[in-house]
């Protein structure tokens, strides 16, 4: 079945870059996500791909897709304590499936000052 | 910013009682979601609804149920809450295009 990996910590100095790394199974999916979620909160889209470009990019954000990979990143350039939070990795799955997308994990990003 | 709304945001209960957590959506969406995530960040997809009259399991076993009379209106009921019920309870709809999920803030529930 469908499946979305990505690693569960990771940590960084403030003003560093950060990049979170996500792989999924589904070749099929047509939107590929990122959210973000901060403690005692719901998610929240970060930002989000189709599935036939390789990059996109907004202000401190960088998503790159590698379909043939099936892998996906989000890089936070200039990392500030704010995004200290849990990003979550997502896919589109098909229509007519239960529910709408799969997620992973999610990781947690801590900044430190 | 997204129009839906969770109540309570935090629920403390005893073992036994019934509670209803309440979902709320301004945005005329059919679908609609509710996961239940562990206190170690994972989601698990626990109901789902694609329009009125329409609800589905989703694919975590939950003794809760929920029901879809209005489009904007999606409650979470469990009859008789256990400590193993304890934990965060998101709700989120979406318009069907992108596939984008529009979450609210979660309530939080603890069953003593």
């Amino acid at each position: 079945g469908e499946d979305v990996e990505q690693s569960l910590f990771l940590s960084v100095r403030e003003g560093d870059s950060s990049v979170i790394n996500c792989t999924y199974t589904d070749s099929s999916s047509t939107y590929l996500y990122w959210y973000k979620q901060e403690p005692g909160a719901g998610l929240q889209l970060l930002t989000y791909i189709f599935s036939n470009m390789d990059m996109k990019q907004d202000q401190r954000l960088t998503v790159l897709l590698n379909k043939k990979d099936k892998h996906l990143s989000l890089r936070i350039a200039d990392t500030q304590t704010g995004d200290s939070a849990i990003y979550f990795c997502a896919e589109s799955i098909p229509q007519g499936s239960q529910g709408n997308l799969i997620f992973g994990k999610g990781t947690k990003l801590s900044v430190k000052p | 910013e997204a129009d839906i709304y969770q109540t309570p945001r935090y629920l403390v209960i005893g073992t036994g009682k019934k509670i209803t957590l309440e979902c709320s959506q301004t945005m005329g969406h059919d679908k609609m979601y509710w996961y239940q995530q562990d206190p170690g960040m994972e989601l698990h997809l626990i109901h789902y609804s694609y329009g009125v009259n329409s609800t589905e399991k989703g694919d975590l076993s939950s003794e809760s149920t929920v029901s879809r009379i209005r489009t904007e209106h999606f409650p979470l009921t469990l009859e008789s809450a256990r400590p193993s019920h304890t934990s965060q309870y998101l709700c989120a709809s979406s318009d069907g295009n992108t596939g984008e999920l529009f979450f609210g803030e979660g309530s939080r529930l603890t069953v003593l």
